[in-house]
């Protein structure tokens, strides 16, 4: 069971344009979400992250929107770099209890930036 | 400073051999993190520390055994693995408590099992 999916297995964008990333989760309990960005042999990176009390989270060139009523997330990349192509994954977890610390990752989106 | 360190980098070992793969942070935080990466694969969680004492074991095979000796530091020691425990092994570390599950990764130590 897939709690947490990027349809797209990969997007291609034109550099300076916007990209948008998309992740639909399946359990109501995940409060807090995650973007991590991921090069070949690298560790993830963290990106940004909205608690599920917010529907919009800004961090420079990175903004992500979270719609609770339709289980859906999807961040922003505007204007997209040719240094942001990368894996891109979304996570969710559960605040609390015995699920705690417990990151649940989407199948994550190629995005490659063109120059 | 968001940095997690791990060593070796790269790890070639037998089916027979023992080693030990090591994590390091220095950022105050009291949960620790091994997860498995196959190729095209999302990271899967393994264990989690919280305050040196192992809270989730994610039905891991035994010859993977972690370790907390302190609070920085975490090990994961390696017995008679298979090939099929080639993989990208990846430690996290985040603070414990409400809203703070930003898990910061290392760069991971590529394991290979021959």
């Amino acid at each position: 069971d897939q709690q947490v999916k990027q349809n797209s297995p990969s997007l291609s964008v034109q550099e300076g344009r916007i990209s948008i990333l998309n992740c639909d989760y399946t359990n109501s309990m995940f409060d807090y979400f995650l973007w991590y960005k991921k090069y070949p042999a690298e560790g993830p990176t963290f990106l940004i992250s909205i608690s599920s009390i917010k529907d919009k989270n800004e961090d420079g060139r990175f903004t992500v929107f979270l719609n609770k009523s339709a289980k859906h997330l999807s961040l922003h990349i505007v204007p997209s770099q040719p240094g942001d192509s990368a894996v891109y994954f979304c996570a969710a977890s559960v605040a609390g209890g015995t699920s705690y610390g417990k990151l649940t990752f989407g199948q994550g989106t190629i995005l490659t930036v063109h120059p | 400073d968001t940095e997690v360190t791990q060593t070796p980098k790269h790890l070639v070992m037998g089916m027979t051999n023992k080693k030990s793969l090591k994590c390091e942070q220095h950022m105050g935080h009291r949960a620790m993190y091994w997860y498995k990466q196959k190729a095209k694969k999302p990271p899967e969680l393994m264990f989690v520390y919280s305050y040196e004492k192992l809270s989730i074991n994610e039905s891991v095979p035994s010859r993977f055994s972690p370790e907390c000796p302190n609070s920085s530091l975490l090990n994961l020691h390696l017995h008679a693995l298979q090939p099929e425990d080639s993989a990208l092994y990846l430690c996290a570390s985040s603070q414990v408590g409400r809203d703070t599950d930003t898990q910061y990764f290392g760069p991971g130590t590529r394991l290979t099992v021959l």
